[in-house]
């Protein structure tokens, strides 16, 4: 079956731009995540959405950071005024309730802020 | 707060000659723990989750084994095809946020024909 998506694959802005990312999870997986993956460094858990649940946001490294899911499923990840420390590979996955589920993830938006 | 150390950093191996790579972790009730392969451009790649000290799982020529301290994932045979780095994490009920997993940096394993 199909797996999770993100789109777009690859993305290049200005600092200070605002930029958003999109993720599809597997269908009927309830959870979704956000990391970022820095190079050299493990990848960073970031936010995460349980059903109609409030979303945990305990990982978002700034005000900058927004992320919200329609209709339980497609989710868009918002960066605002991005910085050049904000450049990265993100990634999206989804898995299945309980907690202990495993994820699943998507091959990942490359930013690229100059 | 949850932390997961993998070791070696990147490992050489010749076509054939096992091996293992080491996760070691501390987490505040483990909820699970998994190992994931990363390709160069791609997402991770679930491969195993063990839940238990002295669980066991295996697939193919990779072998994961758990103790209450740290994970091995031990690699028999290994072909070319078998490089990449490999990814060992943590879900703990305080770590990466309550409800994410916690990453190790990874293991970059290359085998040589």
């Amino acid at each position: 079956g199909a797996g999770v998506s993100q789109s777009p694959s690859n993305k290049v802005t200005e600092k200070g731009k605002d930029v958003e990312l999109r993720c599809d999870p597997i269908s009927g997986h309830t959870a979704l995540y956000w990391y970022r993956q820095s190079l050299g460094q493990g990848l960073e858990f970031l936010i995460y959405f349980q059903g109609n649940s409030a979303p945990d946001k305990s990982g978002l490294p700034s005000d900058r950071f927004s992320a919200e899911r329609t209709g339980g499923s497609v989710s868009t990840l918002t960066i605002q005024r991005t910085q050049q420390e904000d450049s990265a590979v993100y990634l999206c996955a989804s898995s299945l309730p309980p907690r202990e589920g495993t994820q699943y993830f998507g091959p990942g938006t490359r930013l690229l802020v100059l | 707060e949850d932390q997961v150390t993998q070791s070696p950093e990147a490992l050489r191996l010749q076509e054939g000659e096992s091996s293992s790579l080491n996760c070691s972790y501390t987490v505040s009730g483990l909820r699970g723990l998994f190992w994931y392969r990363q390709d160069p451009g791609k997402g991770p790649e679930f491969l195993f989750t063990l839940y238990s000290a002295g669980e066991e799982k295996e697939k193919e020529r990779l072998k994961a084994t758990l103790t209450k301290k740290e994970s091995f994932l031990h690699i028999t045979a290994p072909k070319p095809e078998d490089s990449a780095t490999y990814l060992c994490a943590v879900g703990g009920h305080s770590g990466g946020g309550a409800d994410g997993l916690t990453f190790g940096k990874g293991t970059h394993l290359i085998i040589q024909p």
